[in-house]
């Protein structure tokens, strides 16, 4: 059974530009999470997804960050603007329910230069 | 929610048992104390979980206190695949069941 897949795997980009990850969850999960993780620290929910529905986004940064999950399966996250601080690995995770075992992804590391 | 309490690193021998400890004193009754770990360069990996009772599946065991204000995860006999960062967590529906991660405990098994 195929994992949780992300992609791009790592990404370099000057500041200002905006940038955007993909994630696609195991099939048949209804709930995607995306995380923040930032270098010696563990990693941080960013938004959680129940199907299509964002139904926690509280500690996402709406003035720049903005995700989406069409047809509640694949998902996207966009940065816009990016700043040097977003420097990061992004994680991608689901499960089958929002009580279930998460199932990560390997990531998406970010460098803003 | 209930907080964790790690040591920050450990060290261990190949082939031998590795016991990761945990600190939870404030865990309520509902609360599931949850165990996964970092590879580097990987995501994070569910290892393991429990309420009252001790678990043991083809990873680890888990050993929860009769009071459920520690518990300890047995890797039995640790590889060096098994280098990674382990993250304990407590996790409830009071929270919607999030995965809060500390900054774990990053063990390292030599040869």
């Amino acid at each position: 059974e195929a994992g949780v897949v992300q992609s791009p795997r790592y990404k370099i980009i000057e500041k200002k530009q905006p940038v955007a990850f993909w994630c696609n969850p195991i099939s048949g999960h209804n709930t995607l999470y995306w995380y923040l993780q930032n270098l010696g620290q563990g990693p941080e929910l960013l938004i959680r997804y129940e199907n299509e529905e964002a139904v926690d986004d509280s500690q996402l940064p709406k003035d720049r960050f903005s995700a989406e999950r069409l047809k509640g399966v694949d998902s996207t996250l966009k940065i816009q603007p990016a700043e040097l601080g977003d420097s990061a690995v992004y994680l991608c995770a689901s499960s089958l329910d929002r009580d279930g075992e998460q199932f990560f992804g390997p990531g998406t590391r970010l460098t803003v230069l | 929610d209930a907080k964790t309490t790690q040591p920050p690193s450990m060290d261990c021998a190949e082939g031998r048992a590795a016991n990761l400890p945990c600190n939870h004193s404030t865990i309520s009754g509902n609360e599931y104390v949850y165990w996964y770990r970092q590879i580097h360069s990987q995501g994070p990996q569910y290892i393991i979980h429990g309420l009252k009772n001790n678990e043991t599946n083809e990873m680890a065991s888990l050993i929860i206190t009769e009071d459920r204000k520690s518990s300890t995860l047995i890797l039995p006999h640790a590889t060096l695949r098994d280098t990674a960062v382990y993250y304990c967590i407590v996790r409830s529906s009071s929270n919607d069941y999030k995965l809060s991660f500390g900054a774990g405990t990053t063990v390292t098994v030599r040869a």
